[in-house]
């Protein structure tokens, strides 16, 4: 069964820092590209960005409203992602998902798996 | 980016209702779309990818189709587990955007 749990969410003052972990279980985690997803309060779905996986160069994608603020890495000998957020602003408040992506082509290239989430809380 | 349309935003339907939610794409998308089940304060769960396959486990009371730009899911037999918030998404190209949502309630 495919596991995906979520780490490291929490309150933290404008212009902090955090860093999110998802451990993933029940499949073959190197294989998966790997997503970001969060969903402010009462608001829809923002897609954050993703992790290639190592034949696909461990390169990343980025939304364009935290490029350069966000970092997806991973561990693949810790069945590990992980999403370092940096200069946090009110608007990054939200639920933030981590989920296997299906397939590295793009008629899969689309969530299958998700975790249950960890809230970020941005706020003085 | 790609702009995602969702309509209806909100509808109400009885148990045992077909329901067709649309999802409209301002590029032509390849058939990349993906639609998502929001129950609240749960996660999502993948329903469909590539605009009409079904994700490994869903019903086959969801279905998808659509081409181009304009695409539907239809849900047959509405039942209550079924009342929840659904997204569209394209995944054919980057920023991986989401439709707003369509919320289905009960009547």
């Amino acid at each position: 069964e495919v596991q995906l749990v979520e780490s490291g969410g929490g309150l933290v003052q404008p212009g902090g820092s955090l860093r999110l972990s998802c451990a993933a279980s029940g499949f073959t985690f190197r294989d998966y590209y790997m997503d970001w997803v969060r969903q402010a309060p009462g608001k829809g779905l923002e897609w954050v960005g993703r992790s290639r996986n190592k034949p696909n160069g461990y390169t990343t994608e980025y939304a364009a409203s935290v490029k350069g603020r966000f970092t997806i890495s991973r561990d693949d000998s810790q069945n590990s992602v992980y999403l370092q957020m940096n200069s946090l602003q009110i608007d990054d408040t939200a639920v933030y998902y981590c989920a296997r992506v299906g397939g590295t082509s793009w008629n899969k290239a689309t969530p299958d798996n998700w975790g249950q989430g960890t809230l970020v809380t941005v706020s003085s | 980016d790609i702009q995602m349309t969702q309509s209806p935003s909100s509808l109400s339907a009885s148990v045992g209702d077909r329901v067709t939610i649309t999802c409209r794409a301002s590029q032509g998308i390849n058939n990349n779309l993906a639609w998502f089940q929001q129950i609240p304060g749960k996660a999502p769960k993948s329903l469909i990818y590539a605009a009409s396959t079904l994700q490994s486990g869903v019903p086959a009371k969801f279905s998808g189709s659509g081409s181009g730009t304009d695409f539907t899911l239809t849900i047959n037999s509405l039942q209550p587990e079924d009342f929840a918030t659904y997204y569209c998404q394209q995944h054919d190209n980057y920023p991986i955007t989401f439709g707003p949502g369509t919320k289905v309630d009960i009547k």
